[in-house]
């Protein structure tokens, strides 16, 4: 199966950088995704990672190490409206069907 | 266009009516998928579509009936639910099934049953 493990919440000013972790166990790997909702809002794809390293996206970084099974997301020059939970997500295709797993969810919230 | 619509945005039901959730996409994506969604924890798979037909269902009761009546509309057809089943209904597509697809979501419906 799959489990993956990211802090609950997460508090930061206006302008700063912040970093969310995400740890995977997969019985397959098949790459690492993040999403950011707003409270009531739908999931928005964000980045997704594959192979080993940093990929940027304007304000936002995803980085993965797959030796460690380590993921992260960094955001920077921190806006009010990057308040948001962001879930850290991979793919389960086992039975050849692409099931998304989703982490329980970072809670971001960015104060003046 | 890369939007996934839904509709309605909010739906309230009887525990003896019966209504539907509708999704649409134009992007050509063979794939579409529900999940449901309780307040603050993470979106849950509950059905895949594949190519217009049941890939995966993730032994969601059978209150709730999805159906797929060409690759562009997805419906979830709702009986008898219970006040448990009230949560965000997302609908999500993607180019296909396969690994590396990424999932676009619709903004939901939000599902009240009393």
């Amino acid at each position: 199966g799959q489990s993956l493990e990211q802090p609950s919440e997460v508090t930061a000013v206006e302008g700063a950088i912040v970093q969310i972790n995400c740890t995977y166990q997969t019985s397959g790997f098949y790459g690492l995704s993040w999403y950011q909702q707003h409270d009531g809002g739908a999931p928005t794809f964000l980045s997704y990672n594959a192979l080993d390293g940093l990929e940027e996206t304007g304000r936002f970084s995803s980085f993965l190490s797959r030796s460690d099974s380590y993921g992260y997301l960094l955001l920077q020059e921190l806006q009010m409206k990057d308040s948001a939970s962001y879930f850290c997500a991979v793919r389960d295709v086992s039975g050849g069907y692409n099931k998304l797993i989703f982490g329980a969810g970072t809670r971001l919230a960015v104060h003046p | 266009d890369t939007e996934v619509t839904q509709t309605p945005k909010h739906l309230v039901m009887g525990m003896t009516n019966k209504k539907s959730l509708k999704c649409e996409q134009h992007m050509g994506h063979r794939a579409m998928y529900w999940y449901k969604q309780k307040a603050k924890k993470p979106p849950e798979l509950m059905f895949v579509y594949s190519y217009e037909k049941l890939s995966i269902n993730e032994s969601v009761p059978s209150r709730f009936s999805p159906e797929c009546p060409n690759s562009s509309l997805l419906n979830l057809h709702l009986h008898a639910l219970q006040p448990e089943d009230s949560a965000l209904y997302l609908c999500a597509s993607s180019q296909g099934s396969g690994q590396g697809e990424t999932q676009y979501f619709g903004p939901g419906t939000r599902l009240l049953v009393l």
